[in-house]
Parts: C-alpha cells; sequence; structure tokens
C-alpha cells in the first residue's frame, strides 16, 4: 500500500529552528508538496520537490532525497504564526496526491 | 485569499436532510476536487472533475452525489449522511490539463465543517 509518514506534533521556540520529517512509499513518484494549516482555514501550498536538492523560499526550505524516500520542511526563525498544521504529500504515478496525516506544530514564546 | 470560496462554512444536518455544500472557484482553473478531511488523519479524496468531466470516484458511498456544472463552480449534494460523516469537507482546484489528469498545485478552499446528528 502507500503510506506517508510524518510526526504527528512537534514543538519549538519562537526565533529558533525546526525540521519536520515526511519519509514515504507510494507507486511512482511525480513530486512531493508541502502545505500550510492553520486551525479552521484552508491549506495553503507552501513548496513542491520533484528533483533531488534543496529548494528554499525565504524562512521556509524543503528538501527531497527520492532514493531514500524521505523530504523535510525546515522553518527559520520561527514567529508564533507558524503555529499551524504541515502537510506532506506525494503525487504518485497515476498523478494521484497521496496525503500525510500532518504534523501539528506548536510554538512556545 | 485564495480564490477559491465555499459555502456555508458550517452545516448542522439531521440525518434525514438533504442539503447541498457549494464551491466556486474565480481562479480559472479547469479541475476541481472535492476531499473529507478528519482530525488527525490524511486527506481522502472523493471526487475529482477534470474540466467538467468526473475523472475520480474513490469508492464514495452513493448518499454524497457531485456536481459540476461548469468548470467554476462545483457542489456536493448530501442525503441521508451517517454521523461518521462529520468532519471538514475541503474544495480545491488546479490548473488541469486537456484530456488527462491535472499535475498541478492545487489551492484550497476554506472548508465547511459538517456536523450530522
Amino acid at each position: 500500500g502507500q503510506n506517508i509518514d510524518q510526526p504527528t506534533e512537534m514543538t519549538a521556540t519562537e526565533g529558533a529552528i525546526v525540521q519536520i520529517n515526511c519519509t514515504y512509499q507510494t507507486s511512482g513518484f511525480n513530486g512531493l508538496f508541502w502545505y500550510q494549516q492553520h486551525a479552521g482555514e484552508a491549506p495553503t501550498f507552501l513548496s513542491y520537490n520533484v528533483l533531488d536538492g534543496l529548494e528554499e523560499k525565504g524562512r521556509f526550505s524543503s528538501f527531497l532525497s527520492r532514493s531514500k524516500g524521505y523530504s523535510y520542511l525546515l522553518l527559520k526563525e520561527l514567529q508564533m504564526k507558524d503555529s499551524a498544521s504541515y502537510l506532506c504529500a506525494v503525487r504518485d504515478s497515476n498523478y494521484q496526491l497521496i496525503w500525510g496525516a500532518g504534523t501539528k506544530l506548536i510554538i512556545k514564546p | 485569499e485564495t480564490g477559491v470560496t465555499q459555502t456555508p462554512r458550517h452545516l448542522v444536518m439531521g440525518m434525514t436532510n438533504k442539503k447541498s455544500l457549494k464551491c466556486e472557484q474565480h481562479l480559472g482553473h479547469n479541475a476541481m476536487y472535492w476531499y473529507k478531511q478528519s482530525a488527525k488523519k490524511p486527506l481522502e479524496l472523493m471526487f475529482v472533475y477534470n474540466f467538467k468531466e468526473q475523472t475520480e470516484n474513490n469508492s464514495v458511498p452513493s448518499r454524497f452525489s457531485p456536481e459540476c456544472p461548469n468548470s467554476s463552480h462545483l457542489f456536493l449534494h448530501l442525503h441521508t449522511l451517517q454521523p461518521e460523516d462529520s468532519a471538514l469537507y475541503l474544495c480545491a482546484s488546479s490548473p488541469g490539463l486537456a484530456g488527462g489528469p491535472s499535475t498541478d498545485t492545487q489551492y484550497f478552499g476554506p472548508g465547511t465543517r459538517l456536523t450530522v446528528l
């Protein structure tokens, strides 16, 4: 079966750095997405990786290793507004998105 | 502001009621999606429409009935639901590809929080 694993919950301190990991086992691979979802709101697109390596967008970076079936989202200079759930999703060989259950990130002052 | 709107934002209904959820996208996209989001579970894809044609129906019970009258509007008609259908129902859209599955980034609406009593 297809599976996306990410930690259920993480806690970090304002101003610090946090890394949220995502491992996947899917039938084929056509890209990996990270979304942010604040409580009661829509998931919003953060990043897309299809080739190995690091993609940087301001305070957020996303890394992919296709050979290891692994990605991480790196958040720097954490702010209170970064408290949210972070969803990892992989597009399989049929171009369907397979979703993880999300990681709830709690930022403490 | 994601360009995808959903109404109503909250809905409480009995098991014998009939109601409809509405989604509208203002992004000029050609593919639209319905997802179910339950607490601490992955998003579950329910239906996909690509250029107004239904391309996916992931074994969804017949008490959920989608309708896509044009590429900007998507409805989910609900009847005789069960308490376990209580969840957040999310609509999404993406640019879409003619003649095949969408491979593009999906943009989500804020969802309808549904409670079935």
